[in-house]
């Protein structure tokens, strides 16, 4: 079964500083990774996903994410926060073989404070 | 385009009563799901639907049906609804390329917010 975790709840960076939100995943193949944005009383915004190729994903906003096989790890970055980057941040993964819908993890509320 | 729009915005039911949330994409996408979303549980997938006709249960799917006669429409219909229930809904959509819909993104709707008493 495949599953994805992300172990903070809540994530506080001052503006202007480096920011990282951690996600790990688990499938029985190789993965497709997403990450997902959700401002306040919105629906959930695309930021990236790795699919093959180059393990350090550009997407919008400034935000990146690495890929890392080994450890199964597929971690949020950004060089600057905004106080605008406050919102609700998501990981998903889905197993690249068989018919295994898209599944996300929890959550993690990130927090910039000016 | 719209992209993906749902409605009702909000809803309050008592214990016992139906209602469809209804959810419609107009950019051809043959791909669509539900979703709801409760606190600390992270989203979770309710019914999805490959392409008009065709649809298949998620990871909590009782309590709920759905259908797809169109490509553009994924109503969600709760039969009896239950306190446990109440949560915010998504129905998402996305397109299908050569390797099917397992790369692309998704598209989500704004949300309905369900309280049922």
């Amino acid at each position: 079964a495949q599953s994805v975790a992300q172990p903070e709840d809540q994530v506080n960076v001052a503006e202007g500083n480096p920011l990282t939100v951690k996600c790990t995943y688990s499938v029985s193949g190789n993965p497709y990774l997403f990450w997902y944005v959700q401002y306040p009383n919105r629906g959930l915004q695309f930021l990236l996903k790795y699919i093959t190729g180059d393990n350090l994903v550009k997407g919008s906003y400034g935000f990146e994410a690495e890929f890392n096989k080994s450890q199964t790890s597929f971690h949020l970055k950004k060089p600057s926060a905004l106080v605008s980057d406050s919102a609700l941040y998501f990981c998903a993964v889905r197993d690249i073989s068989g018919n295994t819908p898209l599944v996300f993890g929890k959550g993690t509320r990130l927090s910039v404070i000016a | 385009n719209a992209g993906v729009t749902q409605t009702p915005k909000f809803q309050v039911l008592k214990t016992g009563q139906s209602m469809t949330l209804q959810c419609a994409q107009d950019m051809n996408h043959e791909y669509m799901s539900w979703y709801r979303q409760d606190p600390g549980m992270g989203l979770r997938l309710i019914h999805y639907s490959v392409g008009a006709g065709i649809t298949d249960q998620g990871e909590v799917p009782n309590g709920y049906n759905v259908s797809r006669s169109t490509t553009e429409d994924f109503p969600l219909r709760l039969l009896s609804a239950a306190p446990s229930q109440t949560s915010v809904y998504f129905c998402a959509s996305s397109y299908s390329s050569g390797r099917g819909t397992r790369d692309n993104e998704q598209f989500f709707g704004p949300g309905t917010r369900l309280t049922v008493l």
